[in-house]
């Protein structure tokens, strides 16, 4: 199993621009989440899924954050316009129904110039 | 919110020794977890302690839960070096689905 897969790992853009960050769970898992970790602020959740269909966005800091999740393996969190307190390292983590442990992507790694 | 909350922040050891890391919590919960950070990557999932239990051991790990004192500690025995990360407590509260991280405790131990 590859585990959470999330693409790119590293994003460098200017403020204004739009970043699409995307994210495969773990095959078989129902429930997808988006964190954002910085120092200031530690690890926050944005937004989850469960079954495709978004639960809770209560965490998306504003109308510039949008998520999808199109099917069962496949996520994406857009930012447009981007600015620069947006930069942070963005988590993608699924887990199972049964289950209570959750399983972390590498992150993406985002700057905003 | 952030409601579990690491002390200390930062905990530096050396081999060998054994490292303990605290986390206080402020709701009613179903269960805490800690979770692992190695710079530069993702949390990776440790142990998982229910609110009905006291103490759990998984290899050089040992949790206790003290649900009256909303608390909670890691223990590590015999560091290594390679245990050198970040760690975080979760808290899964009582009728949601989702965890609430700490701020973590960055553990350093030197050879």
């Amino acid at each position: 199993d590859a585990g959470v897969i999330q693409s790119p790992r590293h994003e460098v853009t200017e403020m204004g621009q739009e970043v699409t960050l995307r994210c495969k769970p773990i095959s078989g898992h129902d429930y997808l989440f988006w964190y954002r970790q910085t120092m200031m602020r530690g690890l926050e959740l944005l937004i989850y899924f469960n079954n495709n269909v978004p639960i809770d966005d209560s965490g998306m800091p504003e109308d510039r954050f949008s998520a999808k999740m199109p099917n069962a393996s496949f996520s994406t969190l857009k930012i447009q316009p981007s600015e620069p307190r947006d930069s942070a390292v963005y988590f993608c983590a699924s887990k199972g129904t049964n289950y209570n442990e959750q399983f972390f992507g590498p992150g993406t790694r985002l700057t905003v110039l | 919110s952030q409601q579990g909350e690491e002390d200390p922040q930062a905990l530096s050891i050396q081999e060998g020794e054994n490292a303990t890391m605290n986390c206080s919590y402020k709701t009613s919960i179903n269960n805490l977890q800690w979770y692992r950070q190695n710079s530069g990557r993702g949390l990776v999932h440790l142990i998982l302690i229910r609110s009905n239990e006291r103490e759990k051991h998984s290899g050089r790990l040992r949790v206790t839960l003290d649900t009256s004192k909303k608390s909670s500690s890691l223990l590590i025995t015999a560091s290594r070096a390679a245990d050198t990360a970040s760690y975080f407590c979760a808290t899964l509260n009582s009728g949601y689905s989702t965890l609430t991280f700490g701020k973590g405790t960055m553990l350093l131990v030197s050879p």
